[in-house]
């Protein structure tokens, strides 16, 4: 089972920053946080990943809060090509581990002209 | 791009048919995991190979089986295909093998519907 929950679908104007929450309560000290996101059809598309400092890259940014109980995935500037389900993942410890991703139902992001 | 790749694009299969299908891992990378993903939902973890050895499984009965071969590259082999194996079949790669914070890279899939 995933170990995180996402809201289903939100909706965002195109060019406004996109907001996508997780909520991660059971996270142990070790597990990183991983987002993904899937356009229709493709194969999921590595996004930004991160332990308990914010991260940012050219894709978007990543906010974990003090407890790592929560994140927010953020991007900038959405366009309407960043309409995708995005997949927030705990990813497993390292220690004997494949690191497989647990993918839950991802949260559907529409972004509207 | 990713530089994974994935053969064939689509693919259709009769009921009780065998399939295999292809994954050419990025370039330095060793690790291959495999996923199935069935309409609607996240995808699911197969198994991994590492080292031409399976590194991990997933809950998929054994007529899913896998290699992986020195260049890296993999297949994944359904044998008694069923028509609830219809799915996106995905292959992600990873640099390093056995580091679970080693980030996964995805190739495009691979459409396999049963009738």
């Amino acid at each position: 089972d995933a170990k995180t929950t996402q809201p289903t679908s939100m909706d965002c104007a195109e060019g406004r920053a996109a907001n996508l929450p997780c909520n991660h309560s059971t996270i142990s000290g070790n597990e990183y946080v991983y987002w993904y996101r899937q356009i229709h059809s493709q194969g999921p598309q590595y996004i930004i990943h991160g332990l308990k400092n914010n991260e940012t890259n050219e894709m978007a940014s990543l906010i974990i809060t003090e407890d790592r109980k929560s994140s927010t995935l953020i991007l900038p500037h959405a366009t309407l090509r960043d309409t995708a389900v995005y997949y927030c993942i705990v990813r497993a410890p390292r220690s004997g581990n494949t690191g497989k991703l647990i993918f839950g139902q991802g949260t559907t992001l529409q972004v509207k002209p | 791009e990713t530089g994974v790749t994935q053969s064939p694009t689509h693919l259709i299969k009769t009921r009780g048919q065998q399939v295999t299908l292809r994954c050419s891992s990025q370039s330095g990378h060793n690790t291959v995991s495999w996923y199935q993903q069935a309409l609607g939902q996240g995808p699911q973890f197969i198994f991994q190979y590492y080292r031409e050895e399976e590194n991990g499984r997933g809950n998929f009965p054994p007529r899913f089986s896998g290699l992986q071969f020195p260049n890296y590259s993999s297949e994944l082999n359904v044998n008694a295909l069923e028509l609830d194996d219809s799915a996106l079949y995905l292959c992600a790669s990873t640099e390093a093998g056995g580091y679970s914070t080693d980030t996964q890279y995805f190739g495009p899939g691979t459409r396999l519907t049963v009738l």
